[in-house]
């Protein structure tokens, strides 16, 4: 198994430009969750899925879009990046229940300039 | 709402010298509190789950306890290759009995061991 995958690892995008964060599992995960991380602050939920077509908000979601065709994908989609959207995103993914740890990807640094 | 502030932001410690991290919560429900590491440019890495008070899980040099308002993170006899971001983070109850394993973070601790 390669895990939680996420690409691209780094990112420069200008003010007003759109992107997509790709993350991938292959472990046949049904939860999967996508986070940013900003300097001296904890993760902060932004989107997250119990299964295939089932997502929902979670603290931080303006500005940003999810979906979920596959059990495998759950892309994070920017409309029109903002300065504020500069952060490190990672995706996660639960093996088996809901109550079991999360498993990180490596991470996509994104910066708007 | 959920809140977790861990404690010192960061610590410098002596190769061998021991200490604790401490992870205040205020939780409605705890399902469970996670103990994760960072290392920089990486994801998080899982440690530990604690899910209720008295609690304690150990690995290597590190050891996790729960209380019902905190967790500790002890670190006994630190080596370098311990140094990292240790993050706390609880898993609520939620509403209905499920909060689809959300987790809430604390800002982490930065901790460096010198050799």
């Amino acid at each position: 198994n390669a895990g939680v995958t996420q690409t691209p690892k780094f990112r420069i995008l200008k003010i007003g430009q759109s992107m997509t964060l790709q993350c991938a599992q292959d472990m046949n995960h049904n939860y999967m969750y996508w986070y940013r991380q900003d300097p001296g602050m904890g993760l902060k939920l932004i989107y997250y899925s119990v299964g295939a077509g089932i997502t929902d908000k979670g603290e931080v979601p303006n500005g940003y879009n999810v979906s979920r065709s596959t059990t495998e994908d759950f892309p994070l989609r920017l409309e029109l990046a903002a300065p504020s959207q500069t952060s490190v995103y990672f995706c996660a993914s639960i093996a088996g229940t809901e109550y079991n740890e999360q498993f990180f990807g490596p991470g996509t640094r994104l910066t708007v300039l | 709402e959920d809140q977790v502030t861990q404690s010192p932001e960061a610590l410098r410690l002596q190769e061998g010298e021991s200490s604790s991290l401490n992870c205040s919560y205020t939780v409605s429900g705890l399902r469970g509190l996670f103990w994760y590491r960072q290392d920089p440019g990486k994801g998080p890495e899982f440690l530990f789950t604690l899910y209720s008070a008295g609690e304690e899980k150990e690995k290597e040099r590190l050891k996790a306890t729960l209380t019902k308002k905190e967790s500790f993170l002890h670190i006994t006899a630190p080596k370098p290759e311990d140094s990292a971001t240790y993050l706390c983070a609880v898993q609520a109850r939620g509403a209905g009995g499920t909060s689809y394993g959300k987790l809430t973070f604390g800002q982490g601790t930065i901790l460096t061991v010198h050799p």
